[in-house]
C-alpha cells in the first residue's frame, strides 16, 4: 500500500514551458486535491475532484487545469509556466468528504518546481 | 483577515520541556480542527483530529479547541529531538471540501 505517490520530486521549468505533475492513490479514495505550499502563506487549494469525471475549482486555480478520467489518478497540468508558480505542490486524498469526523487528507511527499 | 493565524516561529526548546502551539481563527462555521506533522521535504501527516470544541490525548500530545474564543492548541509533553518538525493547524466546515490550513510554526527540539 503506497497510499499518495507523486512525481516527479523536482523539476525546474523555463517560463513558458508546460508540464504535468503526476498523483496517483491506491486506497480506492474518491476525493483527491491538489495544493501549493509557499513559505509564509500555508496550503492553497488549487483544484479538487470528488470522483472520476468531476473536478472543481478551490481558492488559486489560475494557470493550472486537472482531469480525472479514474480514481486513482489526478494530474495537475500547468500550460504557460510562470515564475509565480515555483512552489511546492502537493496531492491528497480522503475517503469521503473531508469535514467528517475520521476522515484525514492522505498527502503526498510533494513536487518542488522551480520556474526561471 | 485571514481565515487561520499561526505564530510561524521558529520555535526552539529543549528536550523534555513542554510545547504549547497554538491558532487562532476567524470563521465560527469551522468544526473540524485538525494538527498536522510536517517533516523536512515531506508530506504533512495528520498528529491530532478534534470536533467541535474540548480536549483530546493522544500519548504525549494534546489537542484543545476554545470554539468560544476561536482558538485552538496543540501541547506536546515530554517533547523529543524527533517532534522537530512544522506543526500546521487545520479547520474545516462540515460537508466543506477545503482545510483551511495556518502558516506552520517550525519547532526545533535541542538534544
Amino acid at each position: 500500500n503506497a497510499g499518495v505517490t507523486q512525481t516527479p520530486k523536482f523539476r525546474i521549468l523555463k517560463i513558458g514551458q508546460s508540464m504535468t505533475l503526476q498523483c496517483a492513490q491506491d486506497m480506492n479514495h474518491n476525493y483527491m486535491y491538489w495544493y501549493r505550499q509557499d513559505p509564509g502563506m500555508g496550503l492553497k487549494l488549487i483544484y479538487y475532484s470528488v470522483g472520476a469525471g468531476i473536478t472543481d475549482k478551490g481558492e488559486v486555480p489560475n494557470g493550472y487545469n486537472v482531469s480525472r478520467s479514474t480514481t486513482e489518478d489526478f494530474p495537475l497540468r500547468l500550460e504557460l509556466a510562470a515564475p509565480s508558480q515555483t512552489s511546492v505542490y502537493f496531492c491528497a486524498s480522503i475517503p469521503g468528504p473531508m469535514g467528517s469526523y475520521n476522515s484525514p487528507l492522505h498527502f503526498g511527499n510533494g513536487t518542488r518546481l522551480t520556474v526561471t | 483577515q485571514k481565515e487561520v493565524e499561526q505564530d510561524p516561529g521558529p520555535l526552539s526548546v529543549p528536550e523534555g520541556a513542554i510545547v504549547s502551539l497554538n491558532c487562532t481563527y476567524s470563521n465560527s462555521a469551522f468544526q473540524y480542527f485538525m494538527w498536522y506533522r510536517q517533516y523536512s521535504r515531506k508530506g504533512p501527516e495528520l498528529l491530532m483530529y478534534t470536533y467541535s470544541s474540548g480536549n483530546k490525548e493522544d500519548g504525549r500530545f494534546t489537542a484543545q479547541v476554545d470554539k468560544s474564543s476561536k482558538y485552538i492548541s496543540l501541547f506536546i509533553r515530554d517533547s523529543q529531538p524527533s517532534d522537530s518538525a512544522t506543526y500546521l493547524c487545520a479547520m474545516s466546515e462540515t460537508g466543506a471540501n477545503n482545510l483551511f490550513f495556518g502558516t506552520g510554526t517550525r519547532l526545533t527540539v535541542i538534544p
